[in-house]
């Protein structure tokens, strides 16, 4: 079945370290995003990518990064620069024809 | 800018009960979409709204579109405690890709 894997489930970074957060689709949808959600709180973007070897900050890049070297990954770094990163982060993607967003399972990360 | 509003943020309502929840957006849009997120979890599409007048229906679910009043309605129908969930109304810009402005959710308890 085609979907989007997000992993790891849980993720516990230490202060000043740097952790990398998996998204990984087989719908061959072109368009892949990052948004993060605080708790009862809506979503925010992060950023996104409409095509390989493209991508666009959005509301909320800043102590981010990510890469698009491949149609179905779309790695999403936090960087010891995002003062405040606990939260949970969903990783989507869509075929740009109007469908919506596909959504991953998320990945819940917890400063320690 | 574009703006997503939804009312109630909050509902609490009794089983059996109908109610409906308002979604406003600031901009002209023809795609709208609405997602379910369980308490955790990640986000379920429900509906995809795609012109004016759009109704469609599941279960005890029905959205519309309106895209002259920039409104969209989820009606629920005699609720049953398995509709508790935050629901999430999404609007389309319409740019060369899916970038989508999420509502701040309206957060649905059902009580028996």
């Amino acid at each position: 079945d085609g979907g989007i894997t997000q992993s790891p489930k849980y993720l516990f970074r230490k202060e000043g370290q740097n952790v990398t957060l998996s998204c990984e689709q087989n719908l061959n949808h072109d368009a892949m995003y990052w948004y993060r959600q605080d708790p009862g709180q809506g979503l925010r973007l992060i950023y996104y990518s409409q095509i390989v070897n493209d991508f666009q900050k959005g509301d909320i890049a800043e102590g981010y990064s990510v890469s698009r070297e491949k149609k179905e990954s779309f790695p999403l770094t936090v960087t010891s620069a995002q003062k405040n990163p606990t939260a949970f982060y969903l990783c989507a993607s869509s075929l740009t024809t109007g469908d919506g967003y596909t959504f991953g399972s998320g990945t819940r990360l917890t400063v320690v | 800018e574009l703006k997503v509003e939804q009312n109630p943020l909050f509902l609490s309502m009794q089983e059996g009960k109908n109610y409906t929840i308002y979604c406003n957006y600031s901009t002209t849009s023809d795609r709208l979409y609405w997602y379910r997120q369980d308490p955790g979890k990640s986000l379920e599409s429900l509906f995809v709204l795609l012109s004016n007048g759009a109704v469609k229906q599941e279960g005890r679910l029905m959205a519309s579109l309106d895209t002259k009043a920039r409104l969209s309605t989820l009606h629920i129908t005699a609720a049953v405690h398995d509709l508790s969930a935050t629901y999430f109304c999404a609007v389309d810009m319409k740019t060369s890709y899916d970038k989508v402005i999420f509502g701040p959710g309206t957060s649905l308890s059902v009580i028996p």
